[in-house]
């Protein structure tokens, strides 16, 4: 089956500017996941999606960062305007909606603040 | 929430040889799920191996296996005969089996393999 696909892999902004990451989770899995990991750190999740609904968004800074899920496939992750500290590898992952699954994660996107 | 603790954040091991990662956690619940996630230079996450709480019996996959003390609180993951291939951040995780089934996900350990 095809993986969990994010775009773009690597992007460098400016602070102030904004950014946007896409994400394709694997067909059929109703749970969606945006995690940030900061360097030498594990992921810290930063909201859940099941279908297209919200399940947990306690964590993302919702002054700067928004996500959606449009008809319960892909999910776009933005920041607006990005700081330094966001600098980190953004992850998506994907699970079925039983708990005894694991998640499937994309590649990640690094992005780079200046 | 629940937290997962990964006490050793840099771990070595020579080729051939065994080595034990340790992961403990925190939580009310009775029912939950337990993984060990792999995350090589390359980036991508990959599930090692898997628990579930309400089985007595320790997961094995291959060279992995854990060992799951549940009074304890305690997850730890053990690879034998090491291969280079094994280096790469090892992640705990904490599945809920409660609304949401939140992932937990501890600090990571740094494993390298000495050839």
């Amino acid at each position: 089956e095809a993986g969990v696909a994010q775009s773009p892999r690597y992007k460098i902004i400016e602070k102030r500017q904004s950014v946007a990451f896409w994400c394709n989770p694997i067909s059929g899995h109703a749970t969606l996941y945006w995690y940030q990991q900061i360097l030498g750190q594990g992921p810290k999740l930063l909201i859940q999606f099941q279908n297209n609904g919200v399940v947990d968004d306690s964590q993302l800074p919702k002054d700067r960062f928004s996500a959606e899920r449009l008809k319960g496939v892909d999910s776009t992750l933005k920041i607006q305007p990005a700081k330094l500290e966001d600098s980190a590898v953004y992850l998506c992952a994907s699970s079925p909606g039983s708990p005894n699954q694991p998640q499937h994660f994309g590649d990640g996107t690094r992005l780079s603040i200046l | 929430a629940q937290t997962v603790t990964q006490s050793q954040p840099e771990m070595s091991v020579q080729e051939a040889e065994t080595v034990t990662l340790s992961c403990t956690y925190d939580t009310s619940e009775s029912d939950y799920y337990l993984f060990w996630y792999k995350q090589p230079p390359s980036r991508q996450m990959i599930l090692v191996i898997r628990q579930e709480a309400y089985k007595q019996q320790n997961a094995t996959e291959n060279r992995f296996s854990v060992n799951f003390q549940k009074a304890a609180k305690s997850f730890s993951l053990k690879i034998s005969d090491s291969q280079l291939g094994d280096a790469a951040m090892y992640f705990c995780a904490y599945r809920s089996t409660n609304t949401g089934n939140q992932f937990y996900f501890g600090t990571g350990t740094s494993l390298t393999v000495i050839p």
